[in-house]
């Protein structure tokens, strides 16, 4: 079945950096969009960054460019999103996410996003 | 960048009930409007994908409608499993996240 795995979410001061993972199993990672989501501690859900498939697009949110980078390596089924100068703010639990698309509108068929990891956390705090 | 608004922030009910909550586009989004459920201290789940198609495995009490800016999440009979916070989401530009809408125990 579809799994997947963060990791490297800690308690980091601000300015740093960090490197989360997400381990991807039981899917053809390779021919999957991937995203990144967070969710700051007892609010709502912002969206973070998604790569493409072959990793020719990448896009991230105002809130995280210039600072976050998202990557693939697909000889290891795994998503990478690189952070630094994390500021307190960025203080959240960071899902990966698997986008899915299913029928036909004006702009492609619609995306979602059919499977979640479990999240890790990220705690900026000096 | 397209933010979304949802309504109410939250709500009480009870079980049996048939409750609506909304979702507002800030521009148009056609029908790419997803709506996710989440428990606390589990990940999103998704419920209803490009405005009313129901995924696989989630009961036909859920049901979704809309067009351009305007979305529902109706859920018709609420369950005790169905108390939680509801999120939707918009495909059309990237990706953005209403601030949800929590379901409560009357």
């Amino acid at each position: 079945q579809v799994q997947l795995v963060e990791a490297g979410g800690g308690v980091v001061q601000p300015g740093t950096s960090l490197r989360l993972s997400c381990a991807a199993s039981g899917f053809d990672f390779s021919s999957s969009a991937m995203h990144w989501v967070r969710q700051a501690p007892g609010k709502g859900l912002e969206w973070v960054a998604v790569i493409s498939y072959d990793a020719s697009d990448k896009y991230l949110a105002d809130s995280v460019k210039g600072r976050f980078t998202i990557s693939r390596d697909d000889s290891k089924n795994t998503l990478y999103l690189q952070m630094n100068n994390l500021r307190p703010d960025d203080t959240a639990v960071y899902f990966c996410a698997r986008e899915n698309y299913s029928g036909s509108g004006s702009r492609g068929p619609p995306k979602y996003f059919d499977h979640w990891g479990q999240g890790t956390l990220v705690t900026v705090s000096s | 960048d397209t933010p979304l608004t949802q309504s109410p922030p939250s709500l009480s009910a009870s079980v049996g009930d048939t409750v609506n909550m909304t979702c507002r586009a800030s521009q148009s989004v056609n029908i790419y409007l997803n709506w996710y459920q989440q428990k606390p201290g589990k990940s999103p789940k998704v419920l209803i994908s490009a405005t009313s198609i129901l995924q696989s495995g989630v009961p036909s009490r859920f049901s979704g409608s809309g067009l351009g800016t305007d979305f529902t999440l109706t859920i018709s009979g609420l369950q005790p499993e169905d108390f939680a916070t509801y999120y939707c989401q918009q495909t059309y530009s990237l990706s953005s996240f209403g601030p949800g809408t929590k379901v409560e125990i009357k």
